[in-house]
């Protein structure tokens, strides 16, 4: 049975760095095919993809997000982390972590955490 | 970036009715789309992967089809648990990018 939990911060202030981390168990992040990717939704509004790493230290992130989103795994604790610079009010979201499945699609998904950024 | 537009952005339909949400794509992907259903305050649920595979567990009454640059799901005949808020994406090229989503209402 394949679950991802997140676990972070659920207040930073602009400016600050925002640190999530994505615990995860049923499955291997060495397994080939086999990914974990950070998708974040803004209170009411659509889902936007923010970064994956994959089984083979491949990793991508969302260009709009530029240098500021870092994606690290650490197979033999189970856990990927997002990391966030320069925090703003518009980060504000709801930050999900997901397996993505051999064949793609994003199939488990995390509970998700509410970020709020205010000062 | 694959910019990806859904239509409609609302849908009111009935129990029953059959409902067809559209995803077209700012350029051409191959068929490396997925489909997920969102209910208020939990995590998108995936239907749809690889434009027209059916995850498992779910009803068969959902199915995709589509390549390229326009992709459908389809609810075949609408059952009270289907209202909720549809999104595509497409994971053929980086960034992976999500529709608007489309909200199915109760009519």
């Amino acid at each position: 049975q394949i679950t991802l939990k997140e676990s972070g911060p659920t207040l930073v202030k602009p400016t600050q760095t925002l640190t999530l981390t994505c615990t995860f168990s049923g499955f291997s992040l060495t397994t080939s095919g086999v990914g974990v990717g950070w998708i974040r939704q803004p209170p009411g509004k659509a889902l936007e993809w923010l970064a994956v790493i994959h089984w083979n230290d491949d990793e991508h992130h969302n260009p709009s997000l530029k240098t500021r989103v870092t994606i690290t795994k650490d197979t033999s604790k189970n856990e990927v982390v997002l990391t966030l610079t320069n925090m703003d009010p518009v980060d504000t979201a709801t930050y999900y972590c997901s397996h993505r499945r051999v064949g793609g699609g994003l199939d488990y998904w995390g509970q998700g955490t509410l970020v709020t950024v205010s000062s | 970036d694959i910019q990806m537009t859904q239509s409609p952005s609302t849908l009111s339909a009935s129990v029953g009715d059959r409902v067809t949400i559209t995803c077209r794509a700012s350029q051409s992907f191959s068929s490396w789309l997925a489909w997920y259903q969102q209910k208020p305050g939990e995590a998108p649920k995936l239907l749809i992967y690889k434009a027209s595979s059916l995850e498992s567990g779910v009803p068969s009454r959902f199915s995709g089809s589509g390549s390229e640059t326009e992709f459908t799901l389809t609810i075949s005949s609408l059952q009270p648990d289907d209202f909720a808020t549809y999104y595509c994406q497409q994971y053929g090229a980086y960034p992976w990018t999500f529709g608007q989503g489309t909200k199915v209402e109760i009519k």
